[in-house]
């Protein structure tokens, strides 16, 4: 398996301007996590689906941000209209439950910087 | 709420070893994992504890107490490219994932 795929791996944008992020899950893979990292936050869940249903959006930040899973193959991350404190690096990661068996791999990540 | 506490940084010499611990708060959970970032990479897994005890994978180890809610990361026979960052979580009985912020290993030659 090629592992989760994420897209684009480094963004650099405009205040205000539209940002998207990509992200498509290990095949078979049921649950899906956003994630943001900086040096001042650590590693923070945004959202996480089950099945393709947001299960827990706590942790997005704002209105500005939202975030999709149409199919089992593919999600996407949203900022509209971006701001410089959104500078960060984004990671996408899929699971699966293996009896008492639990592993979450993570994407190569998205780094954005937003001027 | 949850949450988790980790030292931020932690020193060792090659070869040794060194314990990485993690408190944490939670109202509950199934299972605590390891996770290792290296600069500029993405979290790895290490390691899954559902049980108290301790699950032994190479030169790595972790280890759970429920009672005392308590886990820690144990790395055996240190070498260079073990300098990374490492994560504890828990996974809440939703399926949530909450990180620890992290502890910097740093290994001196």
């Amino acid at each position: 398996d090629a592992g989760v795929i994420q897209s684009p791996r480094h963004e650099v944008t405009e205040m205000g301007q539209e940002v998207t992020l990509r992200c498509k899950p290990i095949s078979g893979h049921d649950y899906l996590f956003w994630y943001r990292q900086t040096m001042m936050r650590g590693l923070e869940l945004l959202i996480y689906f089950n099945n393709n249903v947001p299960i827990d959006d706590s942790g997005m930040p704002e209105d500005r941000f939202s975030a999709k899973m149409p199919n089992a193959s593919f999600s996407t991350l949203k900022i509209q209209p971006s701001e410089p404190r959104d500078s960060a690096v984004y990671f996408c990661a899929s699971s699966r439950r293996l009896g008492t068996k639990y592993e979450q791999y993570f994407g190569p990540g998205t780094r954005l910087t937003v001027t | 709420g949850q949450s988790l506490e980790q030292p931020s940084e932690v020193t060792a010499v090659e070869g040794a070893i060194v314990q990485i611990n993690c408190t944490y708060q939670t109202s509950g959970f199934y299972g605590l994992s390891w996770y290792q970032q290296h600069d500029g990479g993405a979290p790895t897994f290490l390691s899954y504890n559902a049980l108290d005890g301790l699950e032994e994978t190479g030169r790595f180890s972790s280890f759970l107490s429920r009672s005392d809610s308590y886990g820690y990361l144990l790395l055996q026979e240190l070498q260079m490219k073990d300098s990374a960052s490492y994560f504890c979580a828990v996974r809440d009985l939703n399926d949530k994932i909450i990180f620890g912020k992290g502890t910097r290993l740093h290994i001196l030659p």
